[in-house]
């Protein structure tokens, strides 16, 4: 069974600082993906990254960025230049398998404050 | 291009009533996946949909079920509905089942029981 963990309920960052929101999981598969979506107020789950298990680049779009350590099952999202948008509930998720299941953690409600 | 689109937003019903919830995936998705999201706590699978066929079943009663027609558009339905079935029903497609191919969601309904 597949596990993923999100130890901070709640996160504030200043704008235009950067901030880390930290993920562990658990998988006994070889190959899997991990991801981070991001759900507004508007509630709609917005995919902002994802790391190829297999990949050892940390994969990076414009000012996420991630630090996937395999041997450790981590991982976390850097968010950089914080901007008011990036308020809302950031899910850290795994996928394995020919099923398309994802499983997410509890969740992580970053504030972006002025 | 539309993206996934769900229907209704919002519905309103009372303990032992069924209801059925409706998902548009984006054109060209064949996979659509259902998610259930009590307030405060991250998505959890309920099914998922490939080619008209279920390939994923998650930890929920046989008062859940749910089909995919030949357009690839899906119902989701609950009876004997439960207190404890408010939440945030979510629906997500890809193009294919393989884990590799991220999961795009709708809005999701709201639904509540009073």
């Amino acid at each position: 069974a597949q596990t993923v963990t999100q130890s901070q309920p709640e996160m504030s960052v200043q704008e235009a600082e950067t901030v880390t929101l930290s993920c562990t999981y658990d998988t006994s598969e070889s190959n899997y993906y991990l991801f981070w979506y991001k759900q507004p107020p508007s509630r709609q789950m917005i995919l902002v990254i994802r790391q190829e298990a297999y990949k050892q680049q940390n994969a990076t779009e414009n000012r996420f960025s991630v630090n996937f350590q395999k041997a450790a099952k981590s991982f976390s999202l850097k968010i950089s230049d914080s901007q008011l948008g990036d308020t809302a509930m950031y899910f850290c998720a795994s996928h394995t398998g020919t099923a398309s299941k994802l499983t997410f953690g509890t969740g992580t409600r970053l504030q972006v404050t002025l | 291009d539309a993206g996934v689109t769900q229907s209704p937003t919002h519905l309103i019903k009372t303990r032992g009533q069924h209801v059925t919830l409706r998902c548009s995936p984006i054109s060209g998705h064949k996979s659509v996946s259902w998610y259930q999201q009590v307030l405060g706590q991250g998505p959890q699978f309920i099914f998922q949909y490939y080619e008209k066929e279920e390939r994923g079943r998650g930890n929920f009663p046989d008062r859940f079920s749910a089909r995919q027609f030949p357009n690839y558009s899906s119902e989701l339905n609950v009876n004997a509905l439960l207190l404890g079935d408010s939440a945030l029903y979510l629906c997500a497609s890809s193009f294919g089942h393989y884990s590799n191919q991220p999961q795009h969601f709708g809005d999701g309904t709201r639904l509540s029981i009073l």
